[in-house]
Parts: structure tokens; sequence; C-alpha cells
């Protein structure tokens, strides 16, 4: 079946905009998790979603970071004011349930902010 | 806090074994993962060490130690399409936890 998919894949904004970044989980999978990834280093979490619900939002770094999964599959990212520190790879992963199995990772998005 | 060590660059020539240490210092640790991440691509999961000894699936091997805080990612007869970044992370493969990854480790195969 098919992969997570992030849509876009590439996205350049510049400082102050408004940007959503879009991930489509694995059919099925309950789980989802947003990650950032700057240049050499390893992806930071961000948040995690069970279903529609948020629940755990510990990583976002502040206000300006909102995610939604409203029909608990696609879910979006959304940065306000976007900041250059802002640029990085964002990351989506889901898995089957919360308990037992592998994350798998989309592609990412790329996001530079000028 | 949780933190996770591991060396930034290894190189090896094809055909070799090669071992990739990830030392952590970790509250509450579920147990360590091991990704393969190709340039641009996706991180990629490759094992999971839940309890202390070998995890062994095909080439790769991966190994844990609780009371040493310490892991390692083996991988045998290194081929070209093994270069690529490998993160070990802190967090079980699919737990409600999230992963904590190391910095990762940029494996070099020479031909």
């Amino acid at each position: 079946g098919a992969g997570v998919s992030q849509t876009p894949s590439n996205k350049v904004t510049e400082k102050g905009k408004y940007v959503e970044l879009r991930c489509d989980p694995i059919s099925g999978h309950t789980a989802l998790y947003w990650y950032r990834q700057s240049l050499g280093q390893g992806p930071e979490f961000l948040i995690y979603f069970q279903g529609t619900g948020a629940a755990d939002d510990s990583g976002l770094p502040n206000d300006r970071f909102f995610a939604v999964r409203p029909e608990g599959s696609v879910s979006t990212l959304k940065i306000q004011r976007t900041e250059r520190g802002d640029s990085a790879v964002y990351l989506c992963a889901s898995s089957f349930k919360d308990t037992t199995d592998t994350q798998y990772f989309g592609p990412g998005t790329r996001l530079t902010v000028l | 806090g949780q933190s996770l060590e591991q060396p930034s660059e290894v190189t090896a020539v094809e055909g070799a074994i090669v071992q990739i240490n990830c030392t952590y210092q970790t509250s509450g640790f579920y147990g360590l993962s091991w990704y393969q991440q190709h340039d641009g691509g996706a991180p990629t999961f490759l094992s999971y060490n839940a309890l202390d000894g070998l995890e062994e699936t095909g080439r790769f091997s991966s190994f844990l130690s609780r009371s040493d805080s310490y892991g390692y990612l083996l991988l045998q007869e290194l081929q070209m399409k093994d270069s690529a970044s490998y993160f070990c992370a802190d967090g079980a493969s699919g737990s409600a936890r999230q992963l904590t990854f190391g910095s990762g480790t940029q494996l070099t195969v020479l031909p």
C-alpha cells in the first residue's frame, strides 16, 4: 500500500508569512507524529496525535506552531509569522496504533524561510 | 532530559563490517531504535531493542546493554547502498511515546 505522503515537498516563503504543511498517513494508522529535522541533526519531536486529538504537543517550540487532524486521518501543521529559524525539513510519521508498531516516516517537506 | 550520543561520521569499504555506537542518558528509557536515512529521504526503521542482547535482521544487527546505557548497530557485508545516515533513538518502535533521536552517524562506504 501507499506510504506516508507529505505535500508540498518543498516550500519557500518569506519571513512573516503563514504556511501550511500537509501529511497523509498510511490508511488505517491511528497515530500520527510531526517531527522537525535541521541539517545534520536527528528528527526532533513536535506533536503526536491519537485519532483526532493531540495526545502530546510538548515539542511545539512556541505558539506560532499549531497542528490539526480533524477527521483522524490527514493532518496539517500550521506555522504563523514564519521566521528564518523555522527553516528545516518537517517530517510526518504514522503508526498503526499507539503501543507496539513501527513509526513510518514520510519524505518530509523542506521549508525555507527567506 | 534525554540525550543520545553517536559518532558523527564513519567510513568503511565495501564488504567490510562496521559498528555504529550509541550511548544514552535518558529518564524513563523505553528501548533503542535504529533508523536509516538516505540524503533527502525519509527515515526508515531498521531495528528495535527492548531488552538487552543482540537482535539480528539479515545483514544488520543491533545490540543493547541497559546497564551500560549503550547500544550499537552492526552492519555486515557493506554495500555501496548502505551509505546513509544512521540514527539511534530512544522510544518504543511505535509506542505512544515520541522518539528522541541522536544526531546521526554519516556512514560512507567506499569501493
